[in-house]
């Protein structure tokens, strides 16, 4: 247990779906990740939040649509998805962001999403 | 950009040492980790280095770092079956920055 809980585990949907995954951490921490992680590829980076505020977006497609209402919150809400989005999606959560510190991140379980 | 590198599998003899080795292009990092994913389970920080050590050793773990060859690697003796697992290097750049960078991954498979 983590501190971090991720739902769905599982998701599958259609390419003209709307589904939407959810982030919550018990840890009082202030900045909060969204990860993608493919077979083979880096983990990658999609949105940063600290403070509720987004401080970065890596260049993804608008299809990902994230939501930070709290700072104990995440979301990242999927429309008209592609086949190639299917991946482990990752939340995590840090205090005061990955830079700072010793920049320890606190990862949830994953959302393993496949889009048909 | 910054560019962290990992090979993707290692295999090795339980009881031997594993060594996994990443290399990384930012000169700038402040820290260097180790995480550590099981499987169907999340990331978690295994260990992490400051950019000014060139060792860290905690228990079975050694972490080395070669700043000149921007070279880490992660050292585990008596390598056992609940080190089978994903390995993660990461990152960060310049202090203050919100991200870390991570590589591929390596799994680790442990061989009876």
């Amino acid at each position: 247990e983590t501190g971090v809980t991720q739902t769905p585990r599982h998701l599958v949907m259609g390419m003209t779906n709307k589904k939407s995954l959810k982030c919550e951490q018990h840890l009082g921490h202030n900045a909060m990740y969204w990860y993608k992680q493919s077979a083979k590829k880096p983990l990658e980076l999609m949105f940063v939040y600290s403070l509720e505020e987004r401080v970065e977006n890596n260049s993804v497609p608008s299809r990902f649509s994230p939501e930070c209402p709290n700072s104990s919150h995440l979301f990242l809400h999927l429309h008209t998805l592609q086949p190639e989005d299917s991946a482990l999606y990752l939340c995590a959560s840090s205090q005061d962001g990955a830079g700072r510190g010793t920049g320890e991140l606190f990862f949830g379980e994953g959302s393993r999403l496949t889009v048909l | 950009g910054e560019d962290v590198e990992q090979s993707l599998f290692l295999s090795v003899r339980e009881g031997d040492s594993s060594v996994i080795n990443c290399t990384y292009t930012d000169s700038s990092s402040t820290y260097l980790y180790w995480y550590k994913q099981e499987p169907g389970a999340g990331l978690q920080l295994l260990t992490y280095i400051f950019s000014n050590m060139d060792m860290k050793q905690d228990q079975r773990l050694t972490v080395l770092l070669n700043k000149k060859d921007k070279h880490l690697s992660l050292r585990i003796a008596d390598t056992q079956t609940g080190d089978s697992a994903i390995y993660f290097c990461a990152e960060t750049g310049n202090f203050g920055n919100e991200k870390l960078t991570f590589g591929t991954g390596t799994r680790l498979t442990i061989i009876p």
